[in-house]
C-alpha cells in the first residue's frame, strides 16, 4: 500500500513569506507526527496529532508555527513570516495508534524548506 | 526526561568489516529504543526496536542491537558491511504519546 506522502518535496521561499507543508499519512493511521531535521539541531519533534486533535504541541518552536489535521487524515504545517532559521527538512510520520510507546512510526520523504 | 547520545558523527568501515554504531540512552522509565536508517533524500526507515521482550534484537538487512541496562546502551552492529549500508543512522527513545527523541545521527561510509 501507499506510504506517507509529503508535498511539496522542495520549497524555496523568501524571508517573511508564509508556507504550507502537507502530509498524507498511511490510511487508517490515527497518530500523526511532525519532526524537523536541521543541520544544527538534528531531528526534533514538533507536534503530535491523535485524530484531529493535537494533545502535544510542545515542540513547536514559536507561535509562527501551527498545524492542523482534518478528517483524521491530511495534516498541514503552516509557518508564518518565515525566517532563515526555519530552513530545514520537515518530516511527517504516522502510526496505527499512539498507545504503549512501541508502535512503529512510518516516515514520509520530507519537505526541504529553504528560506532565502 | 529522555535522551539518547550517539558519539561521533561519522564512521567509516571497509566492505566486509564489522559495523558498530554506538548509542547510549537516559530514561526515567523503562526505555523503548529504536534504530532508524536514512538513505540520501529519503525518509527514515525502521531497522529494529527494543520493547523489553528480548535484550538482543534482530532487525532488517542483517543488523542487530543489544540492550544493556547496566551500561544504558543500545549499540547497533552488523557482522559484515555492504556498500549499500552507507547511510545515516539514528538512535531514538520513545516517550509519551510515542513521540521520538533522536540522537544526532551517525553517517556510515563503506569503503570498497
Amino acid at each position: 500500500g501507499a506510504g506517507v506522502s509529503q508535498s511539496p518535496s522542495n520549497k524555496v521561499t523568501e524571508k517573511g513569506k508564509d508556507v504550507e507543508l502537507r502530509c498524507d499519512p498511511i490510511s487508517g493511521h490515527t497518530a500523526l507526527y511532525w519532526y524537523r531535521q536541521s543541520l544544527g539541531q538534528g531531528l526534533e519533534f514538533l507536534i503530535y496529532f491523535q485524530g484531529n486533535s493535537a494533545p502535544d504541541k510542545s515542540g513547536l518552536p514559536s507561535d509562527r508555527f501551527s498545524a492542523e489535521r482534518t478528517g483524521g487524515s491530511v495534516s498541514t504545517l503552516t509557518i508564518q513570516r518565515t525566517q532563515q532559521e526555519d530552513s530545514a527538512v520537515y518530516l511527517c510520520a504516522s502510526s496505527l495508534s499512539p498507545g504503549g510507546r512501541v508502535n512503529e512510526q512510518f516516515f514520509g520523504p520530507g519537505t526541504r524548506l529553504t528560506v532565502l | 526526561a529522555q535522551s539518547v547520545t550517539q558519539l561521533g558523527s561519522h564512521v567509516s568501515v571497509s566492505e566486509g568489516a564489522l559495523v558498530l554504531l554506538r548509542c547510549n540512552y537516559s530514561s526515567s522509565v523503562p526505555p523503548y529504543l529504536f534504530w532508524y536508517v536514512q538513505y540520501p533524500n529519503q525518509g527514515l526507515q525502521l531497522l529494529l526496536k527494543y520493547t523489553s521482550a528480548a535484550t538482543l534484537v534482530k532487525g532488517i538487512n542483517g543488523f542487530e542491537a543489544e540492550f544493556k541496562k547496566s551500561e544504558t546502551s543500545f549499540h547497533l552492529t552488523k557482522p559484515s558491511a555492504h556498500m549499500s549500508d552507507a547511510a545515516e543512522y539514528f538512535c531514538a527513545v520513545s516517550g509519551a504519546n510515542s513521540k521520538l527523541t533522536f540522537g544526532k545521527g551517525i553517517t556510515l561510509s563503506v569503503r570498497p
